[in-house]
C-alpha cells in the first residue's frame, strides 16, 4: 500500500471548518483513499473513502485532487467532539484487506 | 454502522499469568478480524489477521506463541497473551470486516486496556 504523509496536528476554531491535507504521492491505480479518526482512549472509526471522485457523506467531505498525488478531508462545522487523531489510509482492498495506520494528525477544536 | 464489541474493556493481571480478550460482532458476520496494539501515543501496530476456521498470519516481529488467536466462529474471535510481562502492557483492539460491503470498511472495537504488574 502506497505511504501517507500528513501533519502531525492541527487546530480549528469550533464551528468553523477543518480540512486536514494528506500527501499520497505513490498512490496506485486501484488504491482507495481511506479516513478513519481515533478519539483518545477508543477505537478507531471509520469517516470516509474515496478512489478519484470527491466524496460527502454525513460526517465529512473528501476532496481527492486529478493526479490523486493527495487528498483533503473537510470537516464542514467542527466541534470539540471532533477532536481526535486523523488518519489517512491508502489501499487497495482485495485480497489486502490490512490497514496500516500511520502517525495521524491530531486535531484540536477549540472553544 | 455495525457494532464490535471487546471484553473486557480494561484488566489488570500479575506478570506471568494469561489474559484472554474477546473481539465480537454484534450485527454481522465477520470472515476476517484484526487484532492491533497500541502504546501510548503512538499509533495502531497491527499485530495479526484474524481468519475464521483457519489459522492467524501474524505480523514480522510478533510472536504467534505468546499472542494465541483464535477465530472458532463468524462473530468471535479471541486473543490469549501468554505469560504476560509489563510490557505487554497495552491497548490492544480488534476490527472486524463485513465481506458484504463493496470496500474496505472496517469497525473497530473499543479496545481493551492491558496492565501487567
Amino acid at each position: 500500500d502506497a505511504k501517507t504523509t500528513q501533519p502531525p496536528s492541527m487546530d480549528c476554531a469550533e464551528g468553523r471548518a477543518a480540512n486536514l491535507p494528506c500527501n499520497h504521492s505513490t498512490i496506485s491505480g486501484n488504491e482507495y483513499v481511506y479516513w478513519y479518526r481515533q478519539i483518545h482512549s477508543q477505537g478507531p472509526q471509520y469517516i470516509i473513502h474515496g478512489l478519484k471522485n470527491n466524496e460527502t457523506n454525513e460526517m465529512a467531505s473528501l476532496i481527492i485532487t486529478e493526479d490523486r498525488k493527495s487528498s483533503t478531508l473537510i470537516l464542514p462545522h467542527a466541534t470539540l467532539r471532533d477532536t481526535a487523531v486523523y488518519y489517512c489510509i491508502v489501499n487497495s482492498g482485495g485480497s489486502n484487506y490490512k490497514l496500516t495506520f500511520g502517525k495521524g494528525t491530531l486535531l484540536t477544536v477549540n472553544p | 454502522g455495525a457494532v464490535v464489541s471487546q471484553h473486557p474493556s480494561w484488566v489488570i493481571c500479575k506478570s506471568g499469568t494469561s489474559v484472554k480478550i474477546e473481539c465480537r460482532s454484534l450485527d454481522f458476520q465477520a470472515t476476517t478480524m484484526f487484532w492491533y496494539r497500541q502504546f501510548p501515543k503512538q499509533s495502531l501496530m497491527l499485530m495479526a489477521t484474524s481468519n475464521e476456521g483457519s489459522k492467524a498470519t501474524y505480523e514480522q516481529g510478533v510472536e504467534k506463541d505468546k499472542f494465541l488467536i483464535n477465530h472458532a466462529s463468524l462473530t468471535l474471535s479471541t486473543l490469549t497473551v501468554t505469560s504476560a510481562h509489563p510490557e505487554d502492557s497495552s491497548f490492544y483492539i480488534c476490527s472486524a470486516r463485513d465481506p458484504l460491503a463493496g470496500y474496505n470498511e472496517q469497525f473497530f472495537g473499543p479496545g481493551t486496556r492491558l496492565t501487567v504488574l
